[in-house]
């Protein structure tokens, strides 16, 4: 099951940033995206397709349907420059991780 | 709180064997699952597999199966990432990571362990 994501995003600072993931019939699958920072381990940035952790923004969103699911970060700022992966449990390969998108803020 | 602290970087040589280890605190680590997970150089995630300390039923992604080898110790709350012949292609970074369930998203993760592996 593959996740596919564009390598690379860029945004000027308070736009918007809209970073997709992609397979087939990704709509039926519970989606969570993370946010890496160079030197850094993973950290969640939305459960659930649209639900976020305590201290995530509201900023950010999530939305998940047919074969695109996709994390909204608004009013971009300097600190979301990082890496984005999407993740999907699945029942045949268990947890697919997306090929990640790289969030530049110019 | 929960903490994921894994052991110190690696180097090594290619056929040498090598253990990580993944030690658990803040929960109760026999009824949670825990994963690994590799990244290489300037890629991507990649999970290996998931381990349940309970009963050591361990889950193995297909391009893992057999690559390596998932183990825990209850006593310690520490699980344990193995090879028994590394490869320069296993240089990377492999993190340990907890999801609330088996099909949750990775909450907690360790700082990673570096593994290098040159000739």
């Amino acid at each position: 099951y593959v996740l596919t994501q564009p390598p690379s995003v860029s945004v000027a600072p308070g736009e918007t940033a809209r970073i997709t993931c992609e397979a087939a019939n990704i709509g039926s699958k519970l989606v969570y995206w993370y946010q890496q920072k160079p030197g850094q381990a993973p950290v969640v940035v939305m459960f659930y397709d649209s639900d976020r952790p305590s201290g995530i923004p509201a900023r950010f969103s999530g939305s998940n349907s047919e074969d695109t699911a996709t994390l909204t970060i608004s009013r971009v700022e300097a600190g979301d420059e990082a890496d984005y992966y999407c993740q999907v449990w699945d029942r045949t390969t268990d947890h697919v991780f997306g090929t990640g998108t790289k969030v530049t803020v110019l | 709180e929960v903490q994921l602290v894994q052991s110190g970087a690696e180097v090594k040589k290619p056929g040498e064997s090598l253990k990580i280890s993944c030690k658990g605190s803040g929960y109760t680590f026999s009824t949670s699952w825990i994963g690994w997970v590799r990244q290489t150089p300037g890629k991507g995630l990649e999970c290996m597999g998931l381990i349940y300390p309970g009963d050591s039923d361990t889950r193995y992604s297909p391009s893992f199966r057999g690559q390596v080898t998932m183990s825990v110790d209850k006593s310690t709350s520490t699980a344990f990432l193995q090879w028994s012949s590394l490869k320069t292609s296993d240089t990377a970074t492999y993190y340990c990571a907890r999801p609330a369930t088996l099909v949750s998203a990775f909450e907690s993760w360790g700082q990673g362990t570096l593994v290098t592996v040159y000739s």
